[in-house]
């Protein structure tokens, strides 16, 4: 059983198109992330959500939306495609204030912007 | 705001040899987890290992130990015996913990990474 899975696992498109990434975790948990890993391997947060509730908001462009219809997906969809926008993307789960603080990740979406 | 610095970009040991990964952390809060994950080339995130920083004890999980010195902000990685399937990415993850459980709010902040590889 996969804990944290997302899909696609690559995706190849051209600037200026729009996308989206899903996410689903079968966990039970309460917390899902967003995490970009950019062409040097650095991970940063760009979004969490409890609940359905938007948590957390990093200093990403207004063309990301995450969306979470339930507690159990967590969707990123991009607009207007540009190239720095390559990257992968890891969505996360976690049980949100529980003793261990541990965030399972999915396999990651390989975005390239073309 | 928190910053984790990996200081060895690339490091390569023999085969069954130890090898200690550095990782130093810059917060004024006293209430935190500390992490290690690794990314083998398959690209999966995986936790190796996790330290409440209120805790003196070091962290253990099987041939994985760490170094937590809070006072120096340093929390380094050992891997003792080390194997060919121990080849990846690791990176060390910083996480603030409210006093109050925040669901949602516990990111993690990670470093810039550690690429290993174990040569045969």
């Amino acid at each position: 059983d996969t804990a944290v899975s997302q899909t696609p696992k690559y995706l190849v498109t051209q600037m200026g198109n729009d996308k989206s990434i899903k996410c689903e975790q079968n966990l039970g948990h309460d917390t899902m992330y967003w995490y970009k890993q950019d062409s040097k391997k650095f991970l940063k947060i760009m979004f969490s959500y409890n609940n359905k509730e938007l948590i957390i908001n990093e200093t990403v462009p207004n063309r990301f939306s995450p969306k979470s219809p339930d507690k159990a997906h967590l969707n990123l969809h991009i607009n207007s495609l540009e190239l720095g926008d390559s990257a992968v993307y890891f969505c996360a789960s976690s049980q949100g204030g529980g003793s261990s603080y541990e965030q399972y990740f999915g396999p990651g979406t390989r975005l390239t912007v073309t | 705001a928190q910053t984790v610095t990996q200081s060895q970009p690339e490091m390569s040991v023999q085969e069954a040899e130890t090898v200690t990964l550095s990782c130093t952390y810059d917060t004024s809060e006293s209430n935190y987890y500390l992490f290690w994950y690794k990314q083998p080339p398959s690209r999966q995130m995986i936790l190796v290992i996790r330290q409440e920083a209120y805790k003196q004890q070091n962290a253990t999980e099987n041939r994985f130990s760490v170094n937590f010195q809070k006072a120096a902000k340093s929390f380094s990685l050992k891997i003792s015996d080390s194997q060919l399937g121990d080849t990846a990415m690791y990176f060390c993850a910083f996480m603030k913990l409210l006093g109050v459980p925040n669901f949602g709010n516990e990111k993690l902040t990670f470093g810039t990474g550690t690429r290993l590889t174990i040569i045969p």
